[in-house]
């Protein structure tokens, strides 16, 4: 099982949308509505900012939203801020036995 | 509040034994998954396994399978991580989290461990 693909970088001025992709499979992606988003800042634990490909938990700034088509799902951040300066990792349920997998990360730069 | 609370950083020699640990409080610890997640330097994160406390029901990514193993102790809330012959390639961050199985999603982690393997 590989990891999902992800933008090694995408980045945007303060204000500006931006939008991450995460390409996998029928076998993951594609085949389930299991996929969640993850914010990474170095140094600190991962954060769940989208679940089930575009819920958002409790807390999350509703600037982050998700949405899926075939095997590719997609993470966009509106009214780019500061503080989303980040990694953003994608992950979905697998059928294979790997049974979860993450995507290859994704470094958002806010310019 | 739902905490995780990792072990501290570790330095070790290739060869040596090694375990991490977990601490989930806040929650019913028996009745939620706890997954480990890898992150090597300068790397993306990856999904290592997850582990049932109440039954101690474990799954391990293939790649990770026969390289590690992942325990629970539900008496005293924790989980672990461990490794009998350490190498220089198992140095990275490791993070456990909380797993839903039932949304598939990690919602709580922990602070991480730097584990360093070094001659």
């Amino acid at each position: 099982q590989s990891a999902l693909t992800q933008p090694a970088s995408v980045s945007g001025s303060p204000g500006q949308s931006i939008t991450i992709s995460c390409t996998g499979t029928s076998s993951d992606v594609g085949g389930y509505n299991y996929v969640s988003w993850y914010q990474h800042h170095p140094g600190k634990a991962p954060k769940l900012v989208i679940y089930e490909v575009s819920n958002r938990p409790s807390g999350v700034s509703n600037r982050f939203s998700g949405s899926k088509s075939g095997n590719t799902a997609s993470l966009t951040i509106f009214g780019l801020q500061a503080e989303d300066e980040a990694d953003y990792y994608c992950s979905s349920y697998t059928s294979s036995s790997t049974y979860y997998v993450f995507g290859t990360g994704t470094k958002v730069t806010v310019l | 509040e739902v905490q995780l609370v990792q072990s501290g950083a570790e330095v070790k020699k290739p060869g040596e034994s090694l375990k991490i640990s977990c601490k989930g409080s806040g929650y019913s610890f028996n009745n939620y998954w706890i997954a480990w997640v890898r992150q090597m330097p300068g790397k993306g994160l990856e999904w290592m396994g997850i582990i049932y406390p109440g039954d101690s029901d474990t799954t391990y990514s293939p790649s990770f399978q026969g390289q590690v193993t992942i325990s629970a102790d539900k008496s005293v809330s924790t989980a672990y991580l461990q490794w009998s012959s350490l190498k220089a390639s198992d140095t990275a961050m490791y993070y456990c989290a909380r797993h839903r199985k039932e949304k598939i999603i990690n919602d709580y982690w922990g602070q991480g461990t730097l584990v360093t393997v070094s001659s």
